[in-house]
């Protein structure tokens, strides 16, 4: 079935340093791509989506790319800040009927001065 | 008032309490979703609505039961629930056949039962 998987957390940096969360999924046909960002005691927000491949979603700084080829999502920032300490879940959608978000487990990332 | 608002932020009660969740959206979205998000779990999906028809319902206990009466609002019904039910519970929409749009969450609803 269709499945995302992420990098286990959690991910810990120093301020400005150089963020990669990985994710890979499993889909039939050509699903959608997002990114998810949960700050604490709040829901999740979008951050980023692409839906064909190659095509590269970007907000806040972070980017990730779609790679059918690789069958991953992976996201990047350049320079983190603590401000970006949160959970990013990586998730997929296909064209059933009801356009059914599939989650990875999120990974947590904290982020020191 | 924008995007997808949940009611109460907060609600702590008693395994022999009944109470409900409600969630509003104000983006003209044609579904809605319960999810659950337990500490150390992945997110699960409870119920799906789409165009006001429950679509899918994934094993949940009867102690929770889903209603929603126009595609705006969702709520989700509480009775004699267990100390394990304690989570954060995530309403969310979307448009139906729109995918490449994701869902919008609410808040959550911070979920202690005692």
């Amino acid at each position: 079935g269709d499945s995302v998987t992420q990098m286990e957390g959690p991910v810990t940096l120093s301020e400005e340093a150089f963020l990669t969360i990985n994710c890979t999924y499993t889909a039939t046909g050509y699903p959608s791509l997002f990114w998810y960002v949960q700050y604490p005691g709040e829901g999740l927000q979008l951050l980023l989506k692409a839906t064909k491949a190659d095509d590269k979603g970007s907000n806040k700084g972070f980017e990730a790319t779609y790679r059918k080829e690789t069958t991953s999502f992976h996201l990047e920032k350049g320079s983190v800040q603590v401000s970006d300490s949160a959970v990013y879940f990586c998730a997929l959608t296909v064209a059933y009927n009801t356009d059914k978000l599939i989650f990875g487990t999120g990974t947590r990332l904290q982020v020191f001065p | 008032e924008t995007g997808v608002t949940q009611t109460p932020r907060h609600l702590v009660m008693g395994m022999t309490n009944k109470k409900s969740l409600k969630c509003e959206q104000h983006l003209g979205h044609n579904a809605m979703y319960w999810y659950k998000q337990s500490a150390k779990k992945p997110l699960e999906l409870m119920f799906v609505y789409s165009l006001e028809e429950r679509v899918e319902n994934n094993s949940v206990p009867s102690r929770f039961s889903p209603e929603c009466p126009n595609s705006s609002h969702l709520f989700l019904h509480l009775h004699t629930l267990q100390p394990e039910d304690s989570a954060l519970y995530l309403c969310a929409s979307s448009q139906v056949r729109e995918r490449e749009y994701g869902y919008t969450f609410g808040s959550g609803t911070r979920l202690t039962v005692v």
